[in-house]
């Protein structure tokens, strides 16, 4: 059973410019969950999707949105990039969402220079 | 809001001994579930353990425990038998009521030495 696949794995990217990840989670799992991870902010929360509707999203600007398709992949896109976008951005897919155990791809590394 | 606190950035520990990872957290709800993930260099975050909160007893996983205090709201991970394949960045994790979004912890940096 293929795991959680994040594409690209590693991205460069200049400021202002826009980036989007992908996401597809593991086969009949219909929550997808996607996480900043960052040395001084840790790993926090973006948004979280089932069935193609955001059930919740962190405190992140607008910048940052997400959607999800009808075969439950996942892309996130962050427009008008920042240098404090750089971060690992990890995404996690789960059953049902509710209470199932997520399991993590191996993560998008983005560095905006 | 919930908030994770691990208080110890890092650790080390021998092979073949045990090392306890402390856990503390806040909230006002009253059903949720604890986590620990382990992330090793490759980055990818691997689900140690899991407690659910309305469970009084301890979760176990072969070499894995946890000591939960519900009324103290802490959630330590005692891993005996140390390897050297146990050497990651531990997170402990809050899932919410609505079992949709993890809090986590900053996160304990272990180093099993041989």
């Amino acid at each position: 059973k293929a795991g959680v696949t994040q594409t690209p794995r590693y991205l460069i990217k200049t400021r202002g410019q826009q980036v989007t990840l992908s996401c597809s989670p593991i086969s009949g799992h219909r929550s997808v969950s996607w996480y900043q991870q960052t040395p001084g902010q840790g790993l926090q929360f973006l948004f979280e999707y089932f069935s193609e509707t955001q059930r919740n999203k962190g405190n992140f600007p607008g910048r940052f949105s997400g959607r999800q398709f009808s075969n439950s992949r996942s892309e996130m896109n962050v427009s008008t990039l920042e240098l404090g976008d750089s971060a690992l951005y990890l995404c996690a897919s789960s059953l049902e969402g509710l209470y199932s155990e997520a399991f993590f791809g191996q993560g998008t590394r983005l560095t905006v220079v | 809001a919930q908030t994770v606190t691990q208080s110890q950035p890092e650790m080390s520990v021998q092979e073949a001994e045990t090392v306890t990872l402390s856990c503390t957290y806040d909230t006002s709800e009253s059903n949720y579930y604890l986590f620990w993930y382990k992330q090793p260099p490759s980055r990818q975050m691997i689900l140690v353990i899991r407690q659910e909160a309305y469970k009084q007893q301890n979760a176990t996983e072969n070499r894995f425990s946890v000591n939960f205090q519900k009324a103290a709201k802490s959630f330590s991970l005692k891993i005996s038998d140390s390897q050297l394949g146990d050497t990651a960045m531990y997170f402990c994790a809050f899932m919410n009521n609505a079992g949709n979004m993890l809090t986590f912890g900053g996160g304990t940096r272990l180093m099993v030495k041989p």
